[in-house]
């Protein structure tokens, strides 16, 4: 069974001061691993797609990485308007679909002024 | 539309009632997922439709929880004989394809069984 542990549970950071997010993951064979990004109240929305170990994404201050085990989203100087719940998903080969995905709980950050 | 549309934005039920969700995908998407989110969680994995037909349904808790997609378009989540414990937002997302983890989500609808 797929398996998906974010960590920490939360993060409060002060603006500016730039961290990590961590994703570690056991699947069945990994297809794509995703970053979501959720605000309060809304769906959750697509960030990034990660498919091969050593494998980075950008956007913006944000920067995705992949190892076999292990994802990471790094956050450069970040802005109030980071603050969201984090979520990372994974789809395992043999599935019926990319959009099959199990999610980690998220990691809700926070970044004050 | 813009956007993936879910109606009701919430909805509040007693034990034992008939529930029935509604989502209107992105126009021209094909393939359309149904997640369930309990709080503090993430989205778990409901049922995948390709078309009009249920490609993966294998999320589904039980069988009281059941969805269709007559026309390929708007999808219908149907709850039977509500529990307690089916108290969660329920998500529903539409792709352009299967082939694509870019999932486009609605805002949900928030189910509260009394």
């Amino acid at each position: 069974e797929d398996q998906v542990t974010q960590s920490p549970e939360a993060l409060r950071l002060q603006e500016g001061e730039s961290s990590s997010l961590n994703c570690s993951y056991t699947v069945s064979g990994l297809r794509g691993l995703f970053w979501y990004r959720q605000d309060p109240g809304k769906g959750p929305e697509f960030l990034f797609t990660l498919y091969s170990a050593g494998e980075e994404k950008e956007k913006e201050r944000l920067k995705a990485t992949l190892t076999k085990k292990e994802s990471f989203l790094h956050i450069t100087a970040p802005k109030p308007e980071d603050s969201a719940t984090y979520l990372c998903a994974v789809q395992s080969a043999g599935g019926t679909s990319y959009g099959k995905l199990t999610f980690g709980q998220g990691t809700i950050l926070t970044v004050h002024p | 539309g813009a956007g993936v549309s879910q109606t009701p934005s919430n909805k509040v039920t007693e034990k034992g009632k008939y529930v029935e969700l509604r989502c209107d995908p992105i126009s021209g998407h094909t393939a359309l997922y149904w997640y369930r989110q309990s709080l503090g969680q993430g989205p778990e994995f409901l049922i995948y439709f390709q078309g009009t037909g249920a490609a993966d349904d294998s999320g589904l808790p039980n069988d009281r929880f059941f969805a269709v997609r007559p026309e390929g378009s708007v999808s219908t989540l149907k709850i039977q004989r509500t529990e307690r414990g089916d108290s969660a937002v329920y998500l529903c997302a539409s792709s352009i394809s299967p082939d694509t983890g870019e999932l486009f989500f609605g805002e949900g609808s928030r189910l509260t069984v009394l």
